[in-house]
């Protein structure tokens, strides 16, 4: 059974820093995967798409990386902002088909500091 | 850009009372979603429909729960009979090449 887990929980930094999210599947055997923001009592916006193939994906000022064999991915965002401040979520799409549900980590919450 | 619009966006019921949530997917999506997020829990997947069918649910969608497409544009989840552990932030989505949209929710409370 796909697992997603993303650590840390909860990060608290000053502005202006990079920081790295880390999100952690336990069945490599997915379509793709994406990393969502929540802000709070929100829906969930979509912020990047890696399809399994890929290795990262760009927008901006944030960067998401997929190791697919260890079942790892992460979200590297630059010269952090207090608009930045939400919960991060990553979810996977497993299986071979880009029809399935997605699967989601607990989620990572930040907090950026002016 | 098009959006996944969810009404409404907050509804209160009482216990063993019917709720009907809306949903108005984006119109070139083929697959559609229903999600829920209990306060500090993860997001789950409950069902998923596609061409008038559900192609997927989850254990926590049983019998009281439905899905509908009765029209070309809209898209709901009815509870038949809600219990105060429904209470939940239910998301609609959709895909489109893999990539899900998701609307803004709608925030049940069941007291």
């Amino acid at each position: 059974k796909q697992e997603v887990t993303q650590i840390p929980a909860a990060l608290s930094v000053p502005e202006g820093e990079n920081l790295v999210l880390n999100c952690s599947f336990t069945d490599s055997a997915i379509y793709n995967l994406q990393w969502f923001r929540q802000d709070p009592g929100k829906g969930l916006t979509s912020l990047l798409l890696i399809q399994s193939s890929q290795r990262e994906q760009t927008s901006g000022r944030l960067n998401a990386s997929l190791d697919k064999s260890s079942g790892r991915s992460t979200l590297y965002i630059a010269a952090s902002q207090p608009g930045d401040s939400a919960t991060y979520l990553c979810a996977v799409r497993p299986g071979s088909g880009n029809t399935g549900k997605l699967i989601f980590g607990q989620g990572t919450t930040l907090q950026v500091k002016p | 850009e098009p959006e996944v619009t969810q009404t409404p966006s907050h509804q209160v019921t009482q216990m063993g009372q019917e709720v009907i949530l809306r949903c108005v997917p984006i119109s070139n999506h083929l697959y559609f979603y229903w999600y829920r997020q209990i306060l500090g829990q993860k997001v789950e997947f409950l069902v998923s429909f596609y061409n008038n069918e559900i192609s997927e649910k989850s254990e926590i969608f049983d019998d009281q729960f439905s899905v509908e497409r009765p029209d070309g544009s809209n898209f709901t989840l009815k509870i038949r009979s809600t219990k105060l552990e429904d209470s939940a932030m239910y998301f609609c989505a959709g895909s489109q090449a893999g990539e899900g949209r998701f609307g803004p929710g709608t925030r049940l409370t069941v007291t």
